[in-house]
């Protein structure tokens, strides 16, 4: 069954460094996400992007943090400076058709841990 | 977007059916209601979306109620491997705080 991969499964980086989280989606989707969970919270949203274009983002989404699909396979989330309160689990998810009459996929997740 | 509500927490039984409510009352016409689980240590999983109708899938069953504010999600005979959060959705891929579900054995 096609799924989500994200990778590193764990990240830990020093406050002030970028990081860039990858992730593959699934091959035929076309809408792709980037959520957060900082521990012990919910799952928030960050940003959705369809076609190269980021179609919306949260309040979360400031200017650290930039999304790109550099080719035709990979999904990257860049933070630009990290900070003590970046540490979290990263999800990407993928949907075929995006919008609100649809599935998401989502993967395994990447921990980040700045330090 | 919709606001949803959930209860922090809830109890089942193995075996037994299982109903997981969500209120949004502020949900539009055109708002999706979707549900998601995210098992321990695991992304969200899909569990069901609908409109307006009822809703039957292999995992659970989805109840919308006739004026849309509030919705249902059914399982019908929950196991140990149904233990998890359960986020209700009533816009475009957003989440609540979701409800905990414990399944006793």
């Amino acid at each position: 069954e096609p799924e989500v991969t994200q990778t590193p499964s764990h990240q830990v980086t020093q406050m002030g460094q970028e990081v860039i989280l990858r992730c593959v989606p699934i091959s035929n989707h076309l809408y792709f996400y980037w959520y957060r969970q900082i521990l012990g919270q919910k799952v928030e949203f960050l940003v959705s992007f369809y076609n190269n274009e980021i179609s919306e983002k949260s309040e979360i989404f400031d200017d650290q943090f930039s999304v790109e699909r550099p080719d035709g396979s990979n999904f990257t989330l860049k933070i630009r400076s990290t900070k003590l309160e970046d540490s979290a689990m990263y999800f990407c998810a993928s949907s075929k058709t995006g919008g609100p009459n649809t599935e998401a996929f989502f993967g395994q997740g990447t921990r980040l841990t700045v330090v | 977007d919709a606001k949803t509500t959930q209860p922090n927490s809830m109890e089942s039984n193995e075996e037994e059916p299982v109903h997981l409510p969500c209120n949004h009352s502020t949900i539009s016409g055109t708002d999706y209601i979707h549900w998601y689980r995210q098992l321990p240590s695991q992304g969200p999983e899909y569990v069901i979306h609908g409109l307006t109708s009822n809703v039957n899938n292999r995992m659970a069953s989805l109840a919308i109620a006739e004026d849309r504010k509030s919705s249902t999600l059914i399982l019908h005979r929950a196991t140990l491997r149904d233990a998890a959060v359960y986020y209700c959705s009533a816009n475009d891929m957003r989440f609540g705080a979701g409800t905990r579900l414990t399944v006793k054995p």
